[in-house]
C-alpha cells in the first residue's frame, strides 16, 4: 500500500515551453501532496504544499507563476514548469499524504528527471 | 531554528560491517523524526519513524533507530550491512501542515 507514481519519469524539452508533471496517489487519498527539487548530490528543498481544492503554498523564494501546482483531487496534483530554462533542469520529486498533522508520513514518488535544453 | 544535521556527507563500510548514521536535530516542540532511503535517480523510501514510545525504532531491512532527547539525536544503525544498502540516507523531522525538514543526506559506500 501506499504508492505514489510520477509521469513522466523523465522529460527533455526545449527552452521556453511548458512542461508538466504528474503525482498520483494509486491506492490512498492523499489530503496534502508535497514538490520537491533536487539538485545532484543534495537534500530534497520543499517548493510548495498542495491541499486538494484549495491554492499551493508556496515556500519563500519559489516562484508560483513559474511553477504552477494544481491539486484537483485527492488522488492527483500537477506540477507545470512553465516558460522553462535551463536552470529549471532538475530533479523534482513529489510526495503525499493522507493528513496535514506533522505526525504524518509522507509517500514520495520515483521522481522526474528534468532538463531543459 | 528547525533544521537537522547530518554529520557526515559520505561514509564507506566493508560488507557485514556494522553501521551507524548520526542524525541531530533542533526543533522546538515533539520531535517527529523520520529515516528515507533513496537509492539512485529513485524516489525517498521509509525505513522507519518515531513519534512517541519506546526510543529504540526498528524499521524495514533490518534497520533501526535509537531517539535520543538528551543528545537531540536520531541515529540510524544496521548491525551488518550488505552491498544493497548502498544508497543516500536522509534524516529528517515532521513540522506543521505536515512538511518535512530534510537533513543533507549521507551517502553510504559498501565494500566488497
Amino acid at each position: 500500500g501506499a504508492v505514489v507514481s510520477q509521469h513522466p519519469s523523465w522529460v527533455i524539452c526545449k527552452s521556453g515551453t511548458s512542461v508538466k508533471i504528474e503525482c498520483r496517489s494509486l491506492d490512498f487519498q492523499a489530503t496534502t501532496m508535497f514538490w520537491y527539487r533536487q539538485f545532484p548530490k543534495q537534500s530534497l528543498m520543499l517548493m510548495a504544499t498542495s491541499n486538494e481544492g484549495s491554492k499551493a503554498t508556496y515556500e519563500q523564494g519559489v516562484e508560483k507563476d513559474k511553477f504552477l501546482i494544481n491539486h484537483a483531487s485527492l488522488t492527483l496534483s500537477t506540477l507545470t514548469v512553465t516558460s522553462a530554462h535551463p536552470e529549471d533542469s532538475s530533479f523534482y520529486i513529489c510526495s503525499a499524504a493522507d493528513g496535514t498533522a506533522n505526525t504524518d508520513t509522507q509517500y514520495f514518488g520515483p521522481g522526474t528527471r528534468l532538463t531543459v535544453l | 531554528a528547525q533544521s537537522v544535521t547530518q554529520p557526515d556527507i559520505h561514509i564507506t563500510v566493508s560488507e557485514g560491517a556494522s553501521l551507524e548514521l548520526r542524525c541531530n536535530y533542533s526543533y522546538g516542540a515533539t520531535p517527529y523524526l523520520f529515516w528515507y532511503v533513496q537509492s539512485p535517480g529513485q524516489g525517498l523510501q521509509l525505513l522507519l519513524k518515531y513519534f512517541s514510545g519506546d526510543t529504540l525504532v526498528q524499521g524495514i531491512k533490518g534497520f533501526e533507530a535509537e531517539f535520543k532527547r538528551s543528545q537531540s539525536s536520531f541515529n540510524l544503525r544496521k548491525p551488518s550491512v550488505h552491498w544493497s544498502d548502498a544508497a543516500e540516507y536522509f534524516c529528517a523531522v515532521g513540522t506543521q501542515g505536515g512538511k518535512l525538514i530534510f537533513g543533507q543526506g549521507t551517502e553510504l559506500s559498501v565494500k566488497p
